[in-house]
């Protein structure tokens, strides 16, 4: 069976400071791979998504960039990090190509906290 | 472009009333549409999903939606509400496209459950 790990679950780093979050998928071959943010009362906001290696689309100009090195590797980064970084960072799966009736598998998220 | 709406960030209800939350969606073709709950700090979890056929959907929980293609809804209810059902529950339309399929989400709603 498919499974999706996230980590850390939780991390709080100064304003400033690099970031690197980290999203694998097991059990699956060349997933589409999404990153979201919650922030605090807001909705659920699509940052990135991938429908293969190094084919990385960017839903949101901001501070933070993505990258897919391994087909089931997802990594999430920022060079320095901003206040408004803070949040609750998502990262999930789907099926692979043009098909919309999976939906998406999450992993149980990062709570990144920039002080 | 598609686009989600939930009326109601929050929903108060007594354990045992029923449960009903809205969701209004625009899509400019034939929608595929999920429901997703979310628990305190943990990812999004899969209730239910319409993508064709039958248009009362049942899902996990006790929980079902029904597809109202005039009405352009895709209200969850559930019969009797536990205590346990006290979380953020997310509506989302999917977005199928030729380089893979996105979720836009609707910006959630909070269901207190009171004993």
């Amino acid at each position: 069976s498919q499974t999706i790990h996230q980590w850390p679950a939780t991390l709080v780093q100064p304003v400033g400071s690099p970031l690197s979050l980290e999203c694998t998928v097991e059990g699956t071959s060349n997933p589409n791979l999404y990153w979201y943010r919650q922030a605090a009362g807001r909705g659920l906001q699509l940052l990135f998504y991938s429908i293969g290696i190094d084919q990385i689309s960017s839903e949101v100009p901001q501070n933070l960039s993505a990258s897919r090195p391994q087909d089931r590797q997802f990594i999430l980064s920022s060079k320095k990090l901003l206040l408004s970084d803070s949040g609750f960072y998502l990262c999930a799966w789907s099926v692979s190509g043009a098909l919309g009736n999976y939906g998406y598998t999450f992993g149980s998220g990062t709570r990144l906290t920039v002080v | 472009a598609q686009s989600v709406t939930q009326l109601g960030s929050h929903v108060s209800v007594s354990e045992g009333a029923l449960v009903l939350l809205r969701c209004n969606y625009s899509s400019s073709v034939p929608p595929y549409l999920f429901w997703y709950v979310q628990y305190p700090n943990q990812g999004l979890q899969l209730l239910l999903k319409y993508t064709t056929g039958a248009t009362l959907v049942k899902g996990i929980n006790g929980f079902e939606a029904e597809f109202k293609k005039s009405e352009t809804s895709f209200h969850l209810t559930k019969p009797s509400a536990h205590m346990s059902d006290a979380a953020e529950y997310f509506c989302a339309v999917s977005v199928v496209k030729a380089a893979g399929n996105k979720l836009t989400f609707g910006g959630g709603t909070r269901v207190l459950v009171k004993p």
